[in-house]
């Protein structure tokens, strides 16, 4: 099956630094998902991803669909607590299958 | 427009007996998708359903696992004679159509098998 590499497995940053993590596949994607899970919860769409070379902030998010359409990333700017969770990329391809990354665990010091 | 709600939250079943998971999926969304998420680890896919119909079960085990998305109703993901290797967090997200690619979650259910 299709593969997603995220990484980086675990962050542990200082508050208010930036943040950025990936997502690799030999697969291209249709779509890019970016969620987040807190504990105890289910994972929360952050930002949706259609077209190759497509940038899109929400507010301190951003992220790129990567041009070859194997790729993405996430950047969170000036980090804070409530930023501590896991973070999953996900891609969906033309047959609507979704594949998750393994999730990089953010965790931020005060 | 409520989100996807599942239930139960929380399900304790002894090694042998039947688990229900149910997914009520949001309001005019189509597809289902079930993932099984073990501690500390990621989502697994497990099964792609459509009304009435499965699309894709490569990631649910042949044994014991089943998935239906009734005309009606809820989807339901069945596992009969749990034992221990099946607790887990199960979560199910829905779409609108193969048109909109965007999925949400529901808050999962947490399986403990003793």
């Amino acid at each position: 099956g299709q593969q997603l590499n995220q990484s980086p497995q675990s962050m542990f940053i200082q508050e208010g630094e930036d943040v950025s993590m990936n997502c690799t596949s030999s697969s291209i994607f249709n779509t890019w998902l970016w969620y987040k899970q807190d504990p105890g919860e289910g994972p929360v769409l952050l930002i949706a991803l259609y077209k190759a070379g497509e940038l899109t902030s929400n507010g301190r998010l951003t992220a790129q669909f990567g041009i070859t359409r194997k790729d993405s990333f996430l950047n969170i700017s000036a980090s804070i607590p409530s930023d501590v969770g896991i973070y999953f990329c996900a891609g969906r391809n033309a047959g609507n299958m979704l594949t998750f990354g393994g999730g990089t665990r953010l965790m931020v010091k005060p | 427009n409520a989100g996807v709600m599942q239930n139960p939250r929380h399900l304790v079943r002894r090694r042998g007996q039947e688990a229900r998971l149910r997914c009520s999926p949001m309001k005019g969304h189509s597809h289902v998708y079930w993932y099984r998420q073990l501690p500390e680890e990621g989502l697994k896919f497990m099964v792609y359903l459509q009304k009435e119909n499965i699309i894709d079960e490569s990631g649910m085990p042949k044994e014991r696992f089943s998935a239906e998305f009734p005309k009606e109703g809820p989807s339901i993901l069945r596992i009969q004679q749990v034992v221990r290797g099946d607790s887990a967090a199960y979560f199910c997200a829905s779409s609108p159509s193969s048109n909109d690619p965007q999925a949400f979650f529901g808050q999962g259910t947490r399986l403990t098998v003793v």
